[in-house]
Formats: C-alpha cells, sequence, structure tokens
C-alpha cells in the first residue's frame, strides 16, 4: 500500500528558502504527486503536479517563487523569498490502485 | 477560471442521511473525473470517493465503502455525494475536487468546503 511521507512541521525565515518533502514508499518512487496548499481556515489550492524526472506544472496564478522537483522516492516543493502568507499547511497527494492518497501534511511557520 | 461550489452540509443525527451537491462551471465537466474529499476537524486531508468523466469507474474509501454513493450528472455539471448511515466519525468539512485528466487521479482545483456534523 502506497504511502506519502511528510515531516509534521517547518520553518525559515522571512525572505528565506525553505524545502519541503514528500517521500513516497518503497517500490513507488515513479510517481507523480500533486502539492497542495492549506492556508489556515481555506480550501486548499493546487500548487504543482510533480514528476518522477523533476518536471513540474504548476497552477495558474502560482508565483515563480514555488518550484518542484525530485530525487528518488522524494518529491520537493521549494518555496524562495518566504512571505508571510506563504505560512501554511502543505499536503502531498497521489493515486495508487483506485484510491486518493495524501501525506499527513506539513506546517509551515514562517518566522 | 473553474468553480466548484459545494452545498447540502449541515447538522445530522447518527444513523440518518445528507446529500451533498458540487456545481461546477468554468471547463467542460465531461472531460473530467471528480473527487470528494474530507477533512475532519484540526486533523488532514483524506479522499472519500472519486467517478470518472463517464461514470464507467467509481472509487470510494474503505471508510464509507457501502454507505457512500458518488454521482455526476454531465448534462448539469454537477457532482453528487449520497451520505447513508452517517457516525459521529464522519463528521468533517466536505470538498468537491477536480481532477486534473480523465482519470490521473491528481486534484487540480478545490470547492470552498461544505460542513457536516454528525451529532446527536
Amino acid at each position: 500500500q502506497l504511502v506519502l511521507t511528510q515531516s509534521p512541521s517547518a520553518s525559515a525565515s522571512l525572505g528565506a528558502s525553505v524545502n519541503l518533502t514528500c517521500t513516497l514508499s518503497s517500490g513507488h518512487s515513479s510517481y507523480a504527486i500533486a502539492w497542495h496548499q492549506q492556508e489556515p481556515e481555506k480550501a486548499p489550492r493546487y500548487l504543482m503536479k510533480v514528476n518522477s524526472d523533476g518536471s513540474h506544472i504548476k497552477g495558474d496564478g502560482i508565483p515563480d517563487r514555488f518550484s518542484g522537483s525530485s530525487s528518488g522516492a522524494e518529491r520537493y516543493l521549494t518555496i524562495s523569498s518566504l512571505q508571510s502568507e506563504d505560512e501554511a499547511e502543505y499536503y502531498c497527494q497521489t493515486w495508487d490502485t483506485g484510491m486518493g492518497v495524501f501525506g499527513g501534511g506539513t506546517k509551515l511557520t514562517v518566522l | 477560471e473553474v468553480q466548484l461550489v459545494e452545498s447540502g452540509g449541515g447538522l445530522v443525527q447518527p444513523g440518518r442521511s445528507l446529500r451533498l451537491s458540487c456545481a461546477a462551471s468554468g471547463f467542460t465537466f465531461d472531460d473530467y473525473a471528480m473527487h470528494w474529499v474530507r477533512q475532519a476537524p484540526g486533523k488532514g486531508l483524506e479522499w472519500v470517493s472519486g467517478i470518472r468523466w463517464n461514470s464507467g469507474s467509481i472509487q470510494y474509501a474503505d471508510s464509507v465503502k457501502g454507505r457512500f454513493t458518488i454521482s455526476r450528472d454531465n448534462a448539469k455539471n454537477s457532482l453528487f455525494l449520497q451520505m447513508n448511515s452517517l457516525r459521529v466519525e464522519d463528521t468533517a468539512v466536505y470538498y468537491c475536487a477536480k481532477d486534473r485528466l480523465a482519470t490521473s487521479g491528481l486534484f487540480d482545483s478545490w470547492g470552498q468546503g461544505t460542513l457536516v456534523t454528525v451529532s446527536s
């Protein structure tokens, strides 16, 4: 069964960069994932799809500060020039054998 | 612009039923699979159910299998979730989500959600 693993929390300073990681369980390193952002008390928002080769496709209106990459079973979301509005929960998501799968989410704090 | 607007949430007693709707606009509805995702208070996102563009394939999470039924009306650009035998643990905000493709399983648009509270 596919599992997506995310660190529960991350923090970085205003104006800095941060990498969030989503790890696919063994045997699933070829899977693409989607990253979603959820600000407090709001609905999730799609950020991008990240493929196993590191290419990514961003959603409409997603700033250039957001990018994606891959290495093996890991999928990354990089946010540069952090802004206060980037403080949110970030979820990775994929699909396997007829079921949607979410990671547990990473709560990003902007210091 | 893609818009997904959920409705039908509310307070319901355990064991009763509720039907959620999602009105879609801004895209060709019958080109895409659609999904329901829920979020219990203070918890993460949980996929609930998905339906392909032509209703030819339907999937459910184990937690709702046999109790929930997903359906769609492509002529009315609408997605539905019939929830029967509701349990306290079904309490959550329910989101409608659009698939990136006809069958990819990755979501690229979300509605604003509708709250379902199951309590006596």
